[in-house]
């Protein structure tokens, strides 16, 4: 049982590239989600999926995009990569069902510099 | 909006000591609240979860309490080693499991 697989683990960007961070989870969880974690600060909710077909923003989207067509998979797409999205990047998954709710499960992160 | 902080922010301890960490949250409408270790460079470890209706989770030598009216919860390590040492992390599960949102951690050492 793998988890939540985050590939790649390491990347770095130059000032206006583009790239996607993989995320992958086998518990078939219906939520996922991506964090950004800066030096100091707790992780902070960029955008979530409460099912395939299903995104929503959360608190920092600006410069990223996400799809989900599968329960399996929840992708991060950066644009046009600016130095102030180096960071690392988690990628979690959780089930929420009627009744019952899981704990949340983390991926390894990407860590990203942009230069 | 749900804010968390996490005191303190650094603990050095001898080993064996018992220790508190501690996680306030401002809105206590919460569905849960989960306990986390970070390592360094690592990701997030979840240690134990606290549903809104339960108040405290033990397991081996972490206990971890919930009082949701004070808005508040507790992490304690007995007997701490130094594979202890890590960052810990409170997060908040909202009433719609659509964000955990995370405190920014404590960091903590156990000295040999």
């Amino acid at each position: 049982n793998a988890g939540v697989t985050q590939t790649p683990k390491f990347r770095i960007l130059k000032i206006g590239q583009s790239m996607t961070l993989q995320c992958a989870q086998d518990m078939n969880h219906n939520y996922m989600y991506w964090y950004r974690q800066d030096p100091g600060m707790g992780l902070k909710l960029i955008y979530y999926s409460v099912g395939a077909g299903i995104t929503d923003k959360g608190e920092v989207p600006n410069g990223y995009n996400v799809s989900r067509s599968t329960t399996e998979y929840f992708p991060l797409r950066l644009e046009l990569a600016a130095p102030s999205q180096t960071s690392v990047y988690f990628c979690a998954s959780s089930y929420s069902g009627v009744g019952r709710r899981t704990e949340a499960f983390f991926g390894q992160g990407t860590r990203l510099t942009v230069v | 909006k749900q804010e968390v902080t996490q005191i303190p922010a650094a603990l050095s301890v001898p080993e064996g000591e018992n220790l508190v960490l501690n996680c306030s949250f401002t809105d206590s409408a919460i569905y849960n609240l989960q306990w986390f270790r970070q390592d360094p460079g690592k990701g997030l470890t979840s240690l134990l979860l606290i549903q809104s209706s339960q108040r405290e989770q033990t397991s081996g030598r972490l206990n971890a309490s919930l009082d949701k009216s004070s808005g508040r919860s507790t992490l304690y390590i007995a007997a701490s080693q130094p594979g202890d040492s890590a960052t810990y992390l409170c997060a908040v599960g909202d009433n719609y499991g659509q964000n955990f949102v995370f405190g920014p951690g404590t960091r903590l050492s156990v000295l040999p």
